[in-house]
């Protein structure tokens, strides 16, 4: 039973390079999230997806693009990556506006030297 | 600008007793609140849940509290058992944001055996 699954689990990134991070769904679910988690700041919204070919802006948007152009994927883009950057990240989905619950994927360490 | 928090970085409690984890919310049209359970190297978990309707809600040896007055809910876990130790999120949804979720730092909790 995969669920939420994220690619890839590590990544060092030097400054200035480009990376996108993989999301995967296998429940059919219409919502799509990706959150970062820093010491002491919790889980924090970066972007959404209500449905296919939707997304909106978290909390903490600036330096990231994603794109939803198939209902199980969920990609999230660093054009250009800062050492600010540097966090676990958590990819995250939901049946939808009825749900009470977010299941989230196991997570991806990224660092930007 | 953190609408939800978790003013205890940490918890340690002895086996068997009741562990007690609190959260604080400053947006009153907040209507959903969770707790998420984390362990290192995973990703978040759902345990609970409770409405703004409700003011407690009891799965197993899990409890959620609701003081809407206060603005306050707390996770008590009777009896506490080693395998809890864990990091304990709290959330709470937005409806007039896109259901958007709001996550608190966490809370480590050890329970010592």
């Amino acid at each position: 039973n995969a669920g939420v699954t994220q690619t890839p689990k590590f990544r060092v990134l030097k400054t200035g390079q480009s990376m996108t991070l993989l999301c995967a769904q296998d429940m059919n679910h219409e919502y799509m999230y990706w959150y970062r988690q820093d010491p002491g700041m919790g889980l924090r919204l970066i972007h959404y997806s209500v449905g296919e070919g939707t997304t909106a802006k978290g909390e903490v948007p600036d330096g990231y693009n994603v794109s939803r152009l198939k209902k199980q994927n969920f990609l999230l883009g660093l054009e250009s990556a800062a050492p600010s950057q540097t966090s676990v990240y958590f990819c995250a989905s939901s049946p939808g506006t009825t749900s009470d619950t977010i299941y989230f994927g196991e997570g991806s360490w990224l660092t930007v030297v | 600008d953190q609408q939800v928090k978790q003013n205890s970085p940490s918890l340690s409690v002895q086996e068997g007793r009741i562990s007690i984890l609190n959260c604080d919310y400053t947006n009153s049209m907040f209507d959903y609140f969770l707790w998420y359970k984390k362990y290192p190297a995973e990703g978040p978990t759902f345990l609970i849940s409770i409405s703004s309707i409700k003011d407690k809600n009891e799965d197993g040896r899990f409890t959620v509290f609701l003081n809407k007055s206060a603005k306050h809910l707390s996770l008590h876990i009777v009896p506490s058992q080693p395998g809890d130790s864990a990091v304990y999120f709290c959330a709470a949804r937005d409806p007039w944001n896109n259901n958007d979720m709001r996550f608190g730092a966490g809370t480590r909790l050890t329970v010592k055996p």
